[in-house]
């Protein structure tokens, strides 16, 4: 069975842009989640979408914003960016929503973005 | 407070010894779950194992198992036999049952001596 896929790999933008990834859960998986990982803050969660619908939602600004797809694959968006926006993003899918303690999150090899 | 704690930014440990990663968490669910995660320098998280709260025993997978103490709300991780390859960042995670989201630790990175 396929694991998470993540595209693009490897993305550089500069500040005032916006900037999509995808992530593509899988097979039979419905949750999807986001993480942001810096070397400073380390992991941090931006949100969850399960059924098309974000069910939980991190400590991030408006400009992060994502979405689900009936396939459950997930994009995530973010717009006008800033230099502190430089990340490895790692999108993550499970079995169900993540309620249920038993289910076990599967990560993808993530999107290093580079803001300049 | 902190739901996962690692006091261990790096470790090290000498090719085919065993190695402990200390992980103590805070909930007051009664039904949680406890994942441990390695993240080579590629940057993906491979889950390695997961312990449940009800679980009697501890969870072992191949040459991992994790000392489950429920009552000292540790769940620390065992590597036996380590490996050049085991060098890498260890995150511990907790999902509560009432929760909605996976927490984790700042992680503990491992380096194998040859």
């Amino acid at each position: 069975k396929a694991g998470v896929t993540q595209t693009p790999r490897y993305l550089i933008k500069t500040r005032g842009q916006q900037v999509t990834l995808s992530c593509s859960p899988i097979s039979g998986h419905r949750s999807v989640s986001w993480y942001q990982q810096t070397p400073g803050q380390g992991l941090q969660f931006l949100f969850e979408y399960f059924s098309e619908t974000q069910r939980n939602k991190g400590n991030f600004p408006g400009r992060f914003s994502g979405r689900q797809f009936s396939n459950s694959r997930s994009e995530m968006n973010v717009s006008t960016l800033e230099l502190g926006d430089s990340a490895l993003y790692l999108c993550a899918s499970s079995l169900k929503s993540l309620r249920g303690v038993q289910d076990t999150q599967y990560f993808g090899p993530g999107t290093r973005l580079t803001v300049l | 407070a902190q739901k996962i704690t690692q006091t261990q930014p790096g470790m090290f440990v000498q090719e085919k010894e065993a190695v402990t990663l200390d992980c103590t968490y805070d909930t007051s669910d009664q039904s949680y779950g406890l994942f441990w995660y390695k993240q080579p320098s590629s940057g993906e998280m491979i889950f390695l194992i997961y312990q449940g709260s009800y679980d009697e025993q501890n969870a072992t997978e191949g040459r991992y198992s994790l000392n489950f103490q429920k009552a000292r709300k540790s769940a620390n991780l065992v590597i036996s036999a380590s490996q050049l390859g085991d060098s890498a960042m260890y995150f511990c995670a907790m999902r509560e049952n009432t929760g909605n989201q996976f927490y984790f630790g700042t992680g503990t990175s491992l380096t194998v001596i040859p």
